[in-house]
């Protein structure tokens, strides 16, 4: 089967530094997109990654390892208003997307 | 402004009754889609279309139908055969049909079943 395991909920500090991860198991890989998502509203696009490596833009960052089947949200400079859930979703070789469960996100003061 | 509306925001329907989502983008985008949200679980793919007059069947299409009339309105009726249709609907859309494309989704609707 295909999967992707992301944790359910985490906690951080305002000001602080998360990481989100998200493994994966699918049936090859073409890219890996990560969207965040506040409740009850759009997912919205954050960033994606193809190759090995590090993409920067900004507070956020997301890292990949094929060989790993493994990915990273970073999320610097935490602000109050990063409390959502972040979604990541993998296309496979059939360039079907599939998406984790989300990691809900929650910062406090 | 660009960008993907859906409507109604939320939604009640009796059992029993067939109801209509609707979706539209002025992205000119070729590809649409519709996924169902539940709690706990990943998005999961109801319908695409890759291009208008045409779609696919995505992994949980039992119970639903769409059609494409116009590049613009990908519409989604929820109907009386979907055994458990309370849920939160999103509509996207991309440039080109492929999945490396990235998806912008609509404010989505949540439906709920009374």
């Amino acid at each position: 089967g295909q999967n992707i395991d992301q944790p359910t909920e985490m906690t951080a500090t305002e000001g602080a530094i998360v990481q989100i991860n998200c493994t994966y198991q699918t049936s090859g890989f073409n890219g890996l997109f990560w969207y965040q998502q506040h409740a009850g509203e759009a997912p919205t696009f954050l960033s994606y990654n193809v190759l090995d490596g590090l993409e920067e833009k900004g507070r956020f960052s997301s890292f990949l390892s094929r060989s790993k089947g493994y990915s990273y949200l970073l999320l610097k400079e935490l602000q109050m208003k990063d409390s959502a859930s972040y979604l990541c979703a993998v296309i496979n070789s059939n360039y079907q997307l599939i998406w984790g469960a989300g990691t809900k996100l929650i910062i406090k003061p | 402004d660009g960008g993907i509306t859906q409507s109604p925001k939320y939604l009640f329907r009796k059992e029993g009754q067939n109801v209509t989502l609707s979706c539209e983008q002025n992205l000119n985008h070729d590809a649409m889609y519709w996924y169902r949200q539940d709690p706990g679980q990943g998005l999961r793919l109801i319908y695409y279309s890759q291009i208008v007059n045409d779609f696919q069947k995505g992994d949980i299409a039992e119970g639903y139908s769409v059609s494409r009339e116009k590049k613009e309105s990908f519409p989604l009726t929820v109907t009386s055969a979907q055994k458990n249709p309370t849920a939160f609907y999103l509509c996207a859309s991309s440039t080109i049909a492929g999945a490396t494309d990235t998806q912008y989704f609509g404010p989505g609707t949540r439906l709920t079943v009374l």
